[in-house]
């Protein structure tokens, strides 16, 4: 079955460093997305991408994150600037237009 | 605006015994519905969904799970809980091209 595949599964990084988090949609999806888990909390969403771009964002998509599909299967997501909050499981999701959206395993990043 | 309530935090059901995890949604129309599965430190692995048709919806390892549009909910029920299903379970509510909103989950132990 075709999946989402995200890198690294672990990533840890200190305050105030640029962290760039990979993920490889299922090949033939149109709709991306990326959502936060903070630890013992809820999944987030975080933005959408469609078309090469930003189709919804939400209030924690601030400036100091942005998201990009450089080649026509990655999509990363940027965090500029990372603060100690920004630690979390970070989820990566693809769809199919009218479909369901398909989850990544998920990377964890540390911020120390 | 779309969300969905999960009023039980935490679970405890002996083995063998019966389950109903609960969730409630508020969405302006019909909604696309879906229970996800976390084990610690993994991804969300999709158990079931619902888009439409029956309102009855079977998934794998026995669960189930009905929808039920005049109490807006669509709770998670399996007649005989193994050890194996410990885990945390989010329901999420969607629709075709947007984002999904996530409850804050019900951890589920499982007693021997």
């Amino acid at each position: 079955e075709p999946e989402v595949t995200q890198t690294p599964s672990h990533q840890v990084t200190q305050m105030g460093q640029e962290v760039i988090l990979r993920c490889v949609p299922i090949s033939n999806h149109l709709y991306f997305y990326w959502y936060r888990q903070i630890l013992g909390q809820k999944v987030e969403f975080l933005v959408s991408f469609y078309n090469n771009e930003i189709s919804e964002k939400s209030e924690i998509f601030d400036d100091q994150f942005s998201v990009e599909r450089p080649d026509g299967s990655n999509f990363t997501l940027k965090i500029r600037s990372t603060k100690l909050e920004d630690s979390a499981m970070y989820f990566c999701a693809s769809k199919l237009a009218g479909g369901f959206q398909y989850f990544g395993a998920g990377t964890r990043l540390s911020v120390l | 605006a779309q969300s969905v309530t999960q009023p039980d935090i935490h679970i405890t059901v002996s083995e063998g015994a019966s389950l109903e995890l609960r969730c409630n949604y508020s969405y302006g129309a019909t909604p696309y519905l879906f229970w996800y599965v976390q084990s610690p430190g993994q991804g969300l692995q999709l158990r079931l969904k619902y888009f439409s048709g029956d309102t009855l919806v079977q998934g794998i390892k026995g669960f189930e799970a009905e929808f039920k549009r005049s109490q807006s909910s669509f709770n998670l029920r399996k007649p005989s809980v193994h050890w194996s299903d410990a885990a945390e379970y989010f329901c999420a509510v969607g629709a075709v091209n947007n984002d999904m909103r996530f409850g804050a989950g019900t951890r589920l132990t499982v007693k021997p």
